[in-house]
C-alpha cells in the first residue's frame, strides 16, 4: 500500500530554471495539499485542492502553480525557480468524513535546492 | 489572527526519564487537533487526533490530552526510538474543512 508517492525525491535547479514536482496518492482522496518546510518555519501551505479539477491558494502560494487533472494526482510547478525556493516540499492528501474527518497522510518529500 | 505555538523547541530527556510536550493554540473555535511525529529526512507521521477537551489517547508510550487552549504530548519512560521531531496541528472550525495550521515542533533526543 503505496499511500503518498513524491517524486523526484531530490533536485537542484539554477535560478530560472522551471520544473514540476508530482504526488500520487491510491487511498482515493478528494483533498490534496503541498507544503514547504524551512528550518524555524514549521509547515507552510503552498496550495490546495478539494477534488478533482479544483485548486486554491494556501499561505504561500507566490512563484507557485498546480493542476489537479486526475484525482489521484496533484502537479506543482515552479516556472522560474529562486533561491528562496529551496526548501523541502511535502505533498499530502485527506478525506474528510465522520470518522477520518482530516486526516492529512503525507509522501516522504522533495528535497530541492534551487542555486 | 489564529495560531498554534509548540514548546519547548528542543527537549533532551535520557532514557526512561519521561516528560511531556506542549501545544497552545489562539483560536475562536477548535474543530480538531492533531499530533504528527516526523524523523529526519522523511514526512510526517501521524500519531493521534483530539476533537473536544477533556479528550485523551494513547498509542504505546504516548499519550495526548486536550484543554480548551492546549494540548499535551506525554512520554513515558522514553526510548532512544522515540527521539523524532514532533509537530501539532490545528484545524479551525472559522476555516475550511481540509485546512491544518501547524505549530514549528519540538525536537525530541532520547539519550540511551
Amino acid at each position: 500500500n503505496a499511500g503518498v508517492t513524491q517524486t523526484p525525491k531530490f533536485r537542484v535547479l539554477k535560478t530560472g530554471q522551471s520544473m514540476t514536482l508530482l504526488c500520487a496518492q491510491d487511498m482515493n482522496h478528494e483533498y490534496m495539499y503541498w507544503y514547504r518546510q524551512d528550518p524555524g518555519m514549521g509547515l507552510r501551505l503552498i496550495h490546495y485542492s478539494v477534488g478533482e479539477g479544483t485548486t486554491a491558494k494556501g499561505e504561500v502560494p507566490d512563484g507557485y502553480n498546480v493542476s489537479r487533472l486526475k484525482k489521484q494526482n496533484f502537479l506543482l510547478g515552479l516556472e522560474s525557480a529562486a533561491p528562496s525556493q529551496t526548501s523541502v516540499y511535502f505533498c499530502a492528501s485527506s478525506q474528510w468524513d465522520l470518522v477520518a474527518k482530516n486526516i492529512q497522510y503525507f509522501g516522504a518529500g522533495t528535497r530541492l535546492s534551487v542555486l | 489572527e489564529d495560531q498554534v505555538t509548540q514548546s519547548p523547541e528542543a527537549l533532551r530527556l535520557q532514557e526512561g526519564e519521561s516528560s511531556s510536550l506542549n501545544c497552545s493554540y489562539t483560536v475562536s473555535g477548535l474543530r480538531g487537533l492533531f499530533w504528527y511525529r516526523q524523523d529526519p529526512g522523511k514526512g510526517p507521521e501521524f500519531l493521534f487526533t483530539l476533537y473536544s477537551a477533556g479528550e485523551e489517547k494513547e498509542k504505546e508510550r504516548l499519550k495526548a490530552t486536550l484543554t480548551k487552549k492546549e494540548s499535551f504530548l506525554h512520554i513515558t519512560a522514553p526510548k532512544p526510538e522515540d527521539s523524532a521531531t514532533y509537530l501539532c496541528a490545528v484545524q479551525f472550525s472559522g476555516g475550511s474543512n481540509y485546512k491544518l495550521t501547524f505549530g514549528k515542533g519540538t525536537l525530541l533526543t532520547v539519550n540511551p
